[in-house]
């Protein structure tokens, strides 16, 4: 079982419609969550992070965590064009100082 | 948030050379700075742990004497990657958390380095 797993994609979506990407995790020690967005060629860029139960909204976009789940997931709203990217959904593990990250989700939000 | 640079941003070698990188922390000490590695349509997964001062910790499978690591400073890391091979062709990203408060655990990257070797 890999440690963060996200769905590959590519989702679509059409432009002005929400997309939903998810994330599971393994490690139940797992304290802190984060979400990057990947342009292609680049390296990732931090959206936003999470490390309470809950929502937390931060412009279009809204993160969710559920700890008892092991399930995190980042909700985009109004998806625009520039939005088309690959997310990646990256967590903190037990002994670990570095992040570990999912294998990303791509995104295509079609105009 | 802090700034991290790498250098260089591509590089094409041959066979059986060797070939350095570089992570710098521009406005922050970065005590302990990260190195990924990202093949095509995969995840970053992390190589090693370069701690200033004191030896690089290695994730299991890489090979340590492969892919030298110096962190003599505390704004800068390099990645060596010896007697370079075709299967080490990837994108090496360099990362560090900042050293400000409230430390929120995000980790901030540098632009990476497209390796391609011959």
């Amino acid at each position: 079982q890999k440690e963060v797993e996200q769905n590959s994609g590519p989702l679509s979506v059409p432009e002005g419609a929400i997309a939903s990407l998810n994330c599971t995790y393994s490690d139940r020690g797992s304290q802190s969550f984060f979400w990057y967005r990947q342009y292609s060629g680049k390296s990732p860029e931090l959206i936003m992070f999470i490390y309470s139960n809950g929502d937390k909204e931060d412009g279009r976009f809204t993160a969710q965590l559920n700890k008892a789940s092991q399930y995190v997931s980042l909700l985009i709203r109004d998806s625009q064009p520039s939005d088309s990217a690959t997310y990646l959904c990256a967590v903190t593990s037990t002994g670990r100082r570095a992040l570990t990250f999912g294998s990303g989700t791509r995104l295509q939000v079609q105009p | 948030g802090a700034v991290v640079s790498q250098h260089p941003s591509r590089v094409i070698c041959k066979s059986g050379t060797s070939v350095k990188i570089e992570c710098r922390s521009l406005d922050f000490q970065a005590t302990t700075m990260f190195w990924y590695r990202q093949f095509p349509k995969q995840s970053l997964m992390l190589m090693a742990t370069s701690n200033e001062g004191s030896k690089a910790t290695y994730e299991q499978g890489v090979e340590k004497d492969k892919f030298l690591i110096n962190h003599a400073s505390l704004t800068l890391s390099t990645l060596t990657v010896t007697s370079a091979h075709p299967e080490d062709s990837s994108f090496y990203i360099c990362s560090a958390r900042g050293s400000g408060a409230p430390n929120t655990g995000e980790l901030f990257f540098g632009e990476g380095s497209r390796l391609t070797v011959l």
